[in-house]
């Protein structure tokens, strides 16, 4: 039972470069979200889907773009990495079909560097 | 805005209880509570709704007070497992899916 699973587990960049994080949920989820977290701030949500071909932004989206490519996956690119963006990044989903206020499932995060 | 918990942290001998608070400055519909180990994913233990719901699971419990904007965790009879840092994830409004907004955390050491 696979859940939630983010790629690659670890990055490092130099700033200016670009990557795109990966995330596939298999749980069936209509809802998708990806999260920072840095140490004494908490989870920050970055940009979620509420359902399959809709993205909106969260408290914390400059300098992050999404793409809900199908039910499964959604991903998130750094354009031009910055290194107010190293952080450990979550992927979650939640509300698996005709459901309500179900529990969010995280992925095990992606370690980002900037340097 | 992020919701208030306290305390920060908290050092526990093991079998002793601790309660963990969450405060929010907006109504709250849920309040989802989450439970991380260093180094990993959260993991969800429990959510209450609106209408002050008291879960249980384990020996940890929870309770939610929509009226003063709050809720509280209990961990009763606390093992070496229950420690790592938990978090309260606070949804405004009765949407089909949940826009959390997380607390900073309470780091929860249990020892021996």
């Amino acid at each position: 039972n696979a859940g939630v699973t983010q790629t690659p587990k670890f990055q490092v960049l130099k700033t200016g470069q670009s990557m795109t994080l990966q995330c596939a949920q298999d749980m069936n989820h209509n809802s998708m979200y990806w999260y920072r977290q840095d140490p004494g701030m908490g989870l920050r949500l970055i940009y979620y889907s509420a359902s399959e071909g809709t993205t909106d932004k969260g408290e914390v989206p400059n300098g992050y773009n999404v793409s809900r490519l199908n039910k499964r996956e959604f991903s998130l690119r750094l354009e031009s990495a910055a290194p107010s963006q190293t952080s450990v990044y979550f992927c979650a989903s939640s509300q698996p079909p005709g459901q309500i206020n179900q529990p969010q499932h995280f992925g095990d995060g992606t370690r980002l560097s900037i340097l | 805005q992020q919701p208030v918990q306290s305390p920060q942290a908290v050092i526990l001998r093991e079998g002793e209880d601790a309660v963990i608070n969450c405060s929010s400055s907006k109504a709250l519909y849920s309040v989802h509570w989450y439970r991380q180990k260093h180094g990993e994913a959260p993991v969800f233990l429990m959510i209450l709704l609106k209408g002050g719901e008291q879960k249980g699971h384990d020996k940890i419990s929870a309770s939610f007070n929509e009226k003063k904007q709050q809720s509280s965790l209990y961990l009763t009879a606390s093992q070496l497992s229950y420690s790592g840092t938990y978090f309260c994830g606070t949804g405004p409004m009765n949407t089909g899916f949940q826009k959390l907004v997380f607390g900073t955390g309470t780091r929860l050491l249990v020892s021996p």
